[in-house]
């Protein structure tokens, strides 16, 4: 099975500065043949259902703003919030789509 | 635009099941997956397993394989999750979910959550 663990758990952020979350796989999720990685990400936030923002790694969500951005290939992922907004206070959640479906346990965002 | 309306919680005892259902609008159902997740309170998000409703092909985490069974209905568009030999640690909000594509297991539209208590 592959297992994601993201870091760190919690994070806090000053508004306007840049959060940085990341995901390491236990195994590669790069398919090599079709060049991509199998990874995505989700924001939660308190009694709403989780909304995806990346998959690919790195291709943005219709509607996601730009300030959102993934990076990292085979078993190492980043997601960046390049200005931390106040309405970007959630939990965030990797996923792999590689291997069946795992999620990275969360990491949650506040403001400083 | 899909929308993904799911029925209201759930209270069972140890030992029954549960069946929630999840209610697609559009009209893609048929060739759409839909994917039943969970979380339980404070812990993080659990797939459970798939289904193709043109097809009926499904697919189970395999810790769920013999307890869980996903079905749907094509005439109301609805997906269907069940849980049998319920434990409090089956205590969780179930969702469903809507795959981006054909074999692009991830997820950009989701039901708003089922609460599922077990208590006895």
């Amino acid at each position: 099975d592959i297992v994601l663990t993201q870091s760190p758990d919690s994070l806090a952020v000053s508004l306007g500065e840049r959060a940085t979350i990341n995901c390491k796989s236990s195994h590669s999720i790069l398919h090599t043949s079709k060049n991509k990685n199998y990874l995505a990400w989700y924001q939660q936030k308190p009694g709403q259902p989780p909304k995806l923002l990346i998959y690919w790694a790195s291709t943005r969500d219709s509607g996601v703003p730009e300030r959102f951005s993934g990076s990292g290939s085979g078993t190492d992922f980043t997601l960046t919030i390049s200005s931390l907004q106040a309405e970007d206070v959630a939990v965030y959640y990797c996923q792999q789509y590689f291997s069946t479906v795992a999620f990275g346990q969360g990491t949650k965002v506040e403001i400083k | 635009q899909v929308q993904l309306v799911q029925s209201g919680a759930e209270v069972r005892k140890p030992g029954s099941s549960v069946k929630v259902s999840c209610k697609a609008s559009g009209d893609t159902f048929s060739t759409d997956t839909f994917t039943w997740l969970r979380q339980a309170p404070g812990r993080g998000l659990e797939w459970m397993g798939r289904i193709v409703p043109g097809v009926g092909m499904t697919n189970y985490e395999q810790r769920f394989q013999g307890r869980v069974t996903i079905t749907a209905d094509k005439s109301t568009n609805t997906a269907y999750l069940e849980v049998t030999r319920l434990t409090y640690d089956d205590t969780a909000v179930y969702f469903c979910a809507r795959d981006f594509g054909m074999a692009q297991y991830f997820f950009n539209y989701w039901g708003q959550g089922t609460l599922v208590t077990v208590s006895s």
